[in-house]
């Protein structure tokens, strides 16, 4: 399958600042990239999907000011968690799609805000 | 939105013994697909249907579309303790929005 690589794989930050995760679809042009949110033992909630070249589209209940998404090329989408706060401590995970019915995922990056 | 649910939400079993989960939906897909998720990865597409009655096999696992496009199933066949982990469908409809996911453990 096609490689979507995500980094960082975790981080640790304080509370207060603002952290980058970047999602990079490595030998696929992504027209659309979709970002998730992860619980311990609980599946992905979709945060939102971002199309290159236009603003992300964001899921009832998440604060666009909070967790930006940038998708400024067809390879490369980026999420900012800002001013982050121990509640956004989560596994967050980018899928990428081609245009076609599938959707490959990156690793995944375990974000812990102290 | 199309919302995809998913049955059982956890299932343990005994290696060797066979199992089937079930994905449902009152939409119609042009595709839908599953996934298997282990702790701390990112999901892996296991495998994609897209006609309606589409049945897939990959190994001990076998994939079912429905007729109708609304629900799909996975059957696995005797179970090893290496299937286990979260398995997740999702349908492609504009975007991709996963079911709750079945957490499947097998016991040696």
């Amino acid at each position: 399958g096609a490689v979507v690589s995500q980094h960082p794989s975790w981080v640790i930050c304080k509370s207060g600042t603002s952290v980058k995760i970047e999602c990079r679809s490595l030998d696929f042009q992504a027209t659309t990239m979709f970002w998730y949110r992860q619980f311990p033992k609980q599946s992905l909630m979709l945060m939102a999907t971002s199309n290159e070249g236009s603003k992300a589209t964001y899921e009832q209940g998440v604060e666009k000011d909070k967790f930006l998404i940038n998708h400024a090329s067809l390879t490369l989408s980026t999420l900012t968690v800002t001013s982050a706060h121990p509640e956004d401590s989560s596994f967050y995970i980018c899928s990428a799609s081609n245009g076609n019915t599938e959707a490959f995922f990156g690793q995944g990056t375990r974000l812990t805000v102290v | 939105t199309q919302l995809l649910e998913q049955s059982p939400q956890f299932l343990s079993i005994q290696e060797g013994e066979n199992l089937t989960v079930y994905c449902n939906s009152s939409s119609v897909f042009s595709s839908l697909q599953w996934y298997r998720q282990e702790p701390g990865e990112g999901p892996v597409l296991l495998v994609t249907v897209v006609t309606g009655g589409e049945v897939k096999k990959l190994k001990r696992l076998t994939f079912q579309f429905g007729d109708a496009r609304k629900d799909s199933s996975l059957h696995i066949t005797a179970a090893q303790p290496g299937d286990t982990g979260l398995y997740l469908c999702a349908g492609a409809g504009g975007d991709m929005r996963f079911g709750a996911g079945t957490r499947l453990t097998v016991k040696p």
